[in-house]
């Protein structure tokens, strides 16, 4: 079991580069989740998905896009990179998305826009 | 407007003794909480969890305590050891659960030896 992967590791983009962060997981979770961490500060939600075939916004929301491909991958698109993205990403995902669920954390993408 | 507050950025203990970590929250719909342990370079990983209808919980050296009259739970680490030293995010749940934690920043624990 690999638990929750994401690729790519590290990304450096330009202001106004896309790209598509990956997150796959191999626990048959229901739920997954996007979130972002800056410096000093805890993680914060950008979007999750309770199912397959949904999505939600979460707290930090703009500028991301989301697809729940099937059960076991969730990608996160940024249309237009901006140099206020530049954070850590982490996916998680949980077994049904309840408050007793433990949610499992991918290692993290780390990335720069320039 | 922090929910999940965790007001000591960082915490220096020696190798042997208590550690203890406070958290304090504002949302009184929160009614689950958590605690992770954070490598560098890594993804967060499940330390303890408590529910608002209980106010301990003990699993091998962590203890989590949870205060609701005062919104405050705080995690014990006894004795603390060399692979404590991490960054801990406290984490609250409210409702059904199925959107998301909400994170303090954490507090940096360095345990010395």
């Amino acid at each position: 079991n690999a638990g929750v992967t994401q690729t790519p590791k590290f990304q450096v983009l330009k202001t106004g580069q896309s790209m598509t962060l990956q997150c796959a997981q191999d626990m048959n979770h229901n739920s997954m989740y996007w979130y972002r961490q800056d410096p000093g500060m805890g993680l914060r939600l950008i979007y999750y998905s309770a199912s397959e075939g949904t999505t939600d916004k979460g707290e930090v929301p703009n500028g991301y896009n989301v697809s729940r491909l099937n059960k076991r991958e969730f990608s996160l698109r940024l249309e237009s990179a901006a140099p206020s993205q530049t954070s850590v990403y982490f996916c998680a995902s949980t077994l049904r998305g309840g408050r007793t669920d433990t949610q499992y954390f991918g290692p993290g993408t780390r990335l720069t826009v320039l | 407007d922090q929910q999940v507050k965790q007001n000591s950025p960082s915490l220096s203990v020696q190798e042997g003794r208590i550690s203890i970590l406070n958290c304090d929250y504002t949302n009184s719909m929160f009614d689950y909480f958590l605690w992770y342990k954070k490598y560098p370079a890594e993804g967060p990983t499940f330390l303890i969890s408590i529910s608002s209808i209980k106010d301990k919980n003990e699993d091998g050296r962590f203890t989590v305590f949870l205060n609701k009259s005062a919104k405050h739970l705080s995690l014990h680490i006894v004795p603390s050891q060399p692979g404590d030293s991490a960054v801990y995010f406290c984490a609250a749940y409210s409702g059904g659960g199925a959107d998301g934690l909400t994170f303090g920043k954490g507090t940096h624990l360095i345990i010395q030896p």
